[in-house]
């Protein structure tokens, strides 16, 4: 089973700052990485897919990046409707993984 | 509308067992691969099982060791996970997940449905 590691846990920023989060998986899954998005109380939203390629409807501020074991998800302006909890998930092979999650909380 | 909405979850006792759905509406339902995904409380999501569009093909989370079954039946846009002998640890909300994509699965997620609460407790 392939683990997916995201760190770090928090990451506390304020509204405007850059957000970077990163997601280490223990092997190689090629590009086949996808960022979600969770609030409370609501279903995970995708954002990015195949490691950068945004989701229909998804801002342009979002953007993902890596290869192989290593992966970022960038946020390059933080809104206030950004701060939530986000998880990295591969599809490289069975069974398909979640990594543990990043809350992005204001500062 | 395009949506997803479980049913079936509840209060079950250890070893019991329990049928979930997902009625999908809004979307040619055979045409997606779809998968369960659960979250225990405060926790973060797994993966559970997926089956393909066809209903030929179904894989689960190794930890299952067999408990669970997904089905689905595209006559009635009908997801189906069928679970037995329920562990505590198996307490979790759950949902339906529709792979984005129509040309074949990519197991990626873009439509969730609004879950379904599963207890085991005695």
């Amino acid at each position: 089973e392939i683990v997916l590691t995201q760190s770090p846990a928090t990451l506390s920023l304020s509204p405007g700052e850059r957000a970077t989060l990163s997601c280490r998986a223990s092997q190689s899954v090629s590009n086949y990485l996808a960022w979600y998005q969770q609030k409370p109380g609501q279903a995970p939203r995708l954002l990015i897919y195949d490691t950068s390629n945004r989701a229909t409807g998804i801002p342009a501020r979002f953007s993902g990046s890596g290869s192989g074991t290593d992966f970022t998800l960038t946020i390059s302006s933080l809104e206030p409707e950004d701060f939530a909890v986000y998880y990295c998930q591969q599809r490289r092979n069975w069974p398909l993984t979640f990594g543990g999650g990043t809350k992005v909380e204001i500062k | 509308e395009v949506q997803l909405l479980e049913s079936g979850g509840g209060l079950v006792q250890p070893g019991g067992s329990l049928r979930l759905s997902c009625a999908a509406s809004g979307f040619t339902f055979s045409s997606h691969a779809m998968s369960w995904v659960r979250q225990a409380p405060g926790k973060g999501l797994e993966w559970v099982s997926g089956i393909t569009g066809s209903g030929g093909n179904t894989y689960y989370a190794d930890s299952l060791k067999g408990r669970f079954t997904i089905s689905r039946d595209n006559s009635k846009n009908t997801l189906y996970l069928e679970m037995h002998s329920l562990r505590a640890e198996d307490t979790a909300v759950y949902y339906c997940a529709r792979d984005k994509t129509t040309a074949g699965p990519n197991w990626y997620f873009d439509l969730w449905g609004r879950d379904t609460l599963v207890t085991v407790s005695s």
